[in-house]
């Protein structure tokens, strides 16, 4: 079946603490990204990714990072977790045409 | 950053009632402009990519237009239904492989 997968999908940690999304795609799919999502604000591009080793800044990085080591895969890091990272996280890929969306990461920072 | 707006931001519609909404974007450097419906949830699924001006597109009750040379784009849903309810996001793209862009969403409602 083709899918994106994000793991985990909730997480509750604590600030300053890193982590690791993870996101992957079945599809072969060549452009990745990842969104956030908050109330009032709609989903807002952090990162996105036109092909392996090549990765840009969305609209809102500062406090994120990314890599693209592998086709399949497209890790968002947070080294420092804060509280205003609170958000529900999407992953999503594509062949350059429509957007496959990840089913979210749902993160609390406390 | 650039500014795609929609609206309404909500709307509560009677079942059976035909409806529409808009997305505004930048009218220069025009590449693509994508509809997505967003259950509450689920993930966004996507509906139409749309890329010549003139372009319509349809997929069930729900179509789309699109008008690049003034910016927006329309998006009916004809006889709603309960499960037409959702959050419709539109996106916007300048070029091949660049970010997109998202409007805010229009929260759509329909009573049974």
């Amino acid at each position: 079946e083709a899918q994106v997968t994000q793991n985990p999908r909730y997480l509750i940690t604590v600030t300053g603490k890193k982590l690791t999304v993870t996101c992957s795609q079945n599809m072969n799919h060549e452009y990745m990204s990842w969104y956030r999502q908050d109330p009032g604000l709609g989903l807002r591009q952090i990162y996105y990714s036109m092909n392996v080793e090549v990765t840009d800044k969305g609209d809102v990085p500062e406090g994120y990072k990314v890599s693209r080591k592998e086709k399949r895969n497209f890790p968002l890091i947070l080294e420092s977790p804060s509280p205003n990272q609170t958000s529900l996280y999407f992953c999503a890929s594509s062949w350059g045409g429509e957007q496959y969306f990840g089913p979210g990461t749902r993160l609390t920072v406390t | 950053i650039l500014n795609v707006e929609q609206s309404p931001q909500s709307l509560h519609v009677q079942e059976g009632d035909s409806t529409n909404f808009t997305c505004s974007f930048p009218s220069s450097n025009f590449y693509a402009l994508h509809w997505y419906r967003w259950e509450t949830a689920k993930s966004p699924e996507a509906l139409f990519v749309m890329t010549l001006n003139g372009d319509e597109k349809k997929k069930g009750r729900i179509s789309a237009t699109l008008n690049t040379k003034e910016g927006y784009s329309y998006l009916y849903i004809k006889g709603s239904q309960p499960e037409d309810s959702a959050t419709y996001l539109c996106a916007f793209i300048i070029h091949a492989g660049n970010m997109l862009t998202f409007g805010g969403g229009t929260r759509l409602m329909v009573k049974p």
